[in-house]
């Protein structure tokens, strides 16, 4: 159980054009969510935190009109880069948070990596 | 605020060899703590997890001791393979519930190599 997944594995984009990533818990309704962005070789950097039905909280230096979060469901959140541009390019990871008991784990996509040319 | 602090890399270890990872956190309160491993070109998969003092977490023989006089939650292994090969994240959560995110670590990359 608590799986994850994401939509698309990989895309490449041209410079200009708008990208949706789509993220889904499978198997449990995810009370938040969670986007990262993952450059070379580093660690996660957190983008924004998104629940059911409210707006992203984004984290500072992170251009919400960018990246704009939409948490349409239980089950689903999507994240789309508007206007994408080559520095944009980067490996893009979910999480999805529900609650299993005491603990509100924490269950990961297996990512999203954007090229833009 | 809450941080971990993790033993930069990157680890090269020949197969069979003993592995650590050293993982120190600063937090409120009482915070879980989560070992993450990160596969080359993949997502992050949760390895093995602690919620209270003196907890051990273990998994695919990897384990880690929630350590609180020391804040510590050193993740060690007897015999790694070439297929532990991967970046392993420490993080953790100093709520048990509500929006707080994971707070990780930078990452060790391991490479294993026969």
């Amino acid at each position: 159980g608590a799986v994850v997944s994401q939509h698309p594995s990989r895309v490449i984009c041209k410079s200009g054009t708008s990208v949706k990533i789509e993220c889904r818990s499978l198997d449990f309704q995810a009370t938040t969510m969670f986007w990262y962005r993952q450059f070379p070789k580093q660690s996660l950097m957190l983008m924004a935190t998104s629940n059911e039905g409210s707006k992203a909280t984004y984290e500072q230096g992170v251009e919400k009109d960018k990246f704009l979060i939409n948490h349409a469901s239980l089950t689903l959140s999507t994240l789309t880069v508007t206007s994408a541009h080559p520095e944009d390019s980067s490996f893009y990871i979910c999480s999805a948070r529900g609650d299993f008991g005491r603990l509100y784990e924490q269950y990961f996509g297996p990512g999203t990596r954007l090229t833009v040319t | 605020g809450d941080s971990v602090t993790q033993m930069e890399g990157p680890v090269t270890l020949s197969e069979e060899a003993f592995l650590t990872i050293n993982c120190t956190y600063t937090a409120t309160g009482y915070p879980s703590l989560f070992w993450y491993v990160q596969y080359p070109g993949e997502g992050l998969q949760l390895l093995l997890k602690a919620t209270k003092a003196d907890d051990k977490g273990s998994n695919k023989g990897f384990e880690a001791t929630y350590r609180k006089e020391t804040t510590s939650f050193h993740l060690e292994k007897g015999s790694v393979q070439v297929s532990d090969s991967a970046v392993y994240f420490c993080a953790l959560s100093s709520q048990s519930s509500g929006n707080t995110p994971l707070v990780f670590g930078k990452g060790t990359r391991l490479s294993v190599i026969a």
